[in-house]
């Protein structure tokens, strides 16, 4: 079984200072994680990835998240927030022994104040 | 290239009729699957196929629900008698890898209102 916990349902930043989402998982296996956000309106977008390979992983825009197996959690961070930014974004867990199948959290909507 | 692709975009049925969502997939990739993401909520797993074969169903949340990908690539989710807890955007995703875990691309999804 997998899942993942998001531990913020909103998280409000201004612009230009740091964000940092939390995300904690669950799974009985070695997990794969990712981080996607969604634009309102529009499709899912891959952030980053983690697949076993370094534990600090670097994604687009800015973002990257640190793998913790002791802690069983990665969570997301991006030194310096812009409006663009503003979004909701899913922590996922997946893992061959599920079928490849994607476990979302519940998701942290990020709003940025200028 | 062309990325996964949903239609309709938008979709209002009154209650008790049946529906039907497609999804083209990106040229090639070998798995689809299918998630509901209620509002406000993350998306949730529904089916799985690896080309025409649906591996896994696990996630269909009753018999009113039905998937197809009879050639292995457009695949069309189908909802019989709609109830106002159908109401949800319908998310496809493609993968290119027959096996171990590889990038979901996501299609734009199909907000289904249920009236």
């Amino acid at each position: 079984a997998q899942s993942v916990t998001q531990l913020d349902s909103h998280v409000s930043v201004s612009e230009g200072t740091p964000v940092l989402l939390r995300c904690n998982y669950s799974s009985s296996y070695s997990p794969s994680l990712f981080w996607y956000v969604q634009h309102p309106n529009k499709g899912l977008q891959l952030l980053l990835k983690y697949t076993s390979a370094a534990t600090l992983v670097k994604g687009i825009n800015g973002f990257e998240a640190e793998f913790k197996k002791s802690e069983t959690s990665f969570h997301l961070t991006k030194p310096s927030a812009h409006m663009s930014d503003a979004a909701e974004y899913f922590c996922v867990v997946s893992g061959r022994a599920a079928g490849n199948k994607l476990t979302f959290g519940g998701g942290t909507r990020v709003l940025v104040k200028p | 290239g062309a990325g996964v692709s949903q239609s309709p975009r938008y979709k209002v049925a009154k209650r008790g009729q049946d529906v039907a969502l497609r999804c083209d997939p990106i040229s090639g990739h070998v798995s689809l699957f299918w998630y509901q993401q209620a509002l406000g909520q993350g998306p949730e797993f529904l089916t799985y196929f690896q080309n025409e074969a649906q591996l896994d169903k696990s996630g269909l949340p009753s018999d009113r629900f039905f998937a197809e990908r009879p050639e292995g690539s457009v695949s069309t989710l189908k909802i019989q008698r709609t109830q106002q807890e159908d109401s949800a955007v319908y998310l496809c995703a493609s993968s290119l890898n027959r096996q171990g875990v590889g990038e979901q691309y996501f299609g734009p999804g199909t907000r289904l209102t249920v009236t």
